[in-house]
């Protein structure tokens, strides 16, 4: 059973520039949170998409825009990169339910702004 | 505002010895608290649970409990090993999504 994953791994941009990460989640899983952790501090939450549509937003701007397919796969776009988006992007699936979601996370894409 | 906070220093102890780690959380009541593993480069791996109604929770070596009054989680690792250096993570699940603190990192030394 694959758990999630996510490419690309690394990533080099300049600023300016846009990127699409990508994020498979685990078998069984419908719900895709994202996250953006900088070095040295806990990961922040970005956006939430469930059933196709962005269920929960953080406090990321609106070059932060996100999508999610029918096979519960998701994308996270990020437009017009500013050095400040360097960063590890992290993905996380878990199944919508009654109770507490516990967050399974993918490795990671490493992005770079120069 | 809402907080999740951990303490940033890293917390050095010796292989045997017992880890304790801690959450503060401010101006909110969570209902749950998550606990995760984040090895460098990697994403975090979830540990344990605990409840609002739960004062202990345990899983193996790991403790954790859940402190109402003192809006407080603690994270102990018994009989620590070099292999549980690691960044340990506390999460907030009161709102779907996480909110995370900053992470503590331990270091066991052999």
């Amino acid at each position: 059973d694959a758990g999630v994953t996510q490419s690309p791994t690394h990533l080099i941009k300049t600023r300016g520039q846009q990127v699409t990460l990508r994020c498979s989640p685990k078998s069984g899983h419908d719900t895709v949170s994202w996250y953006q952790q900088a070095l040295g501090q806990g990961p922040q939450f970005i956006f939430q998409y469930y059933e196709e549509e962005e269920r929960q937003r953080g406090n990321f701007p609106d070059r932060f825009s996100g999508h999610q397919f029918p096979n519960y796969s998701s994308e996270l776009n990020v437009n017009a990169l500013l050095l400040g988006d360097s960063a590890l992007y992290l993905c996380a699936s878990s199944h919508q339910g009654s109770g507490p979601e516990t967050q399974y996370f993918g490795p990671g894409t490493r992005l770079l702004v120069l | 505002s809402q907080k999740i906070e951990q303490n940033s220093e890293a917390l050095n102890i010796q292989e045997g010895k017992t880890a304790t780690l801690t959450c503060n959380y401010t101006n909110y009541s969570p209902a749950y608290l998550q606990w995760y593993r984040q090895d460098p480069g990697r994403g975090p791996v979830f540990l344990l649970l605990i409840r609002e109604n739960e004062k202990e929770k345990r899983k193996e070596r790991l403790k954790v409990t859940f402190d109402t009054t003192l809006k407080q989680s603690l994270f102990h690792i018994t009989a620590s090993q070099p292999a549980d250096s690691a960044t340990y993570l506390c999460g907030d699940t009161g709102r779907r999504a996480l909110t995370f603190g900053s992470g503590t990192r331990l270091q066991v030394q052999p």
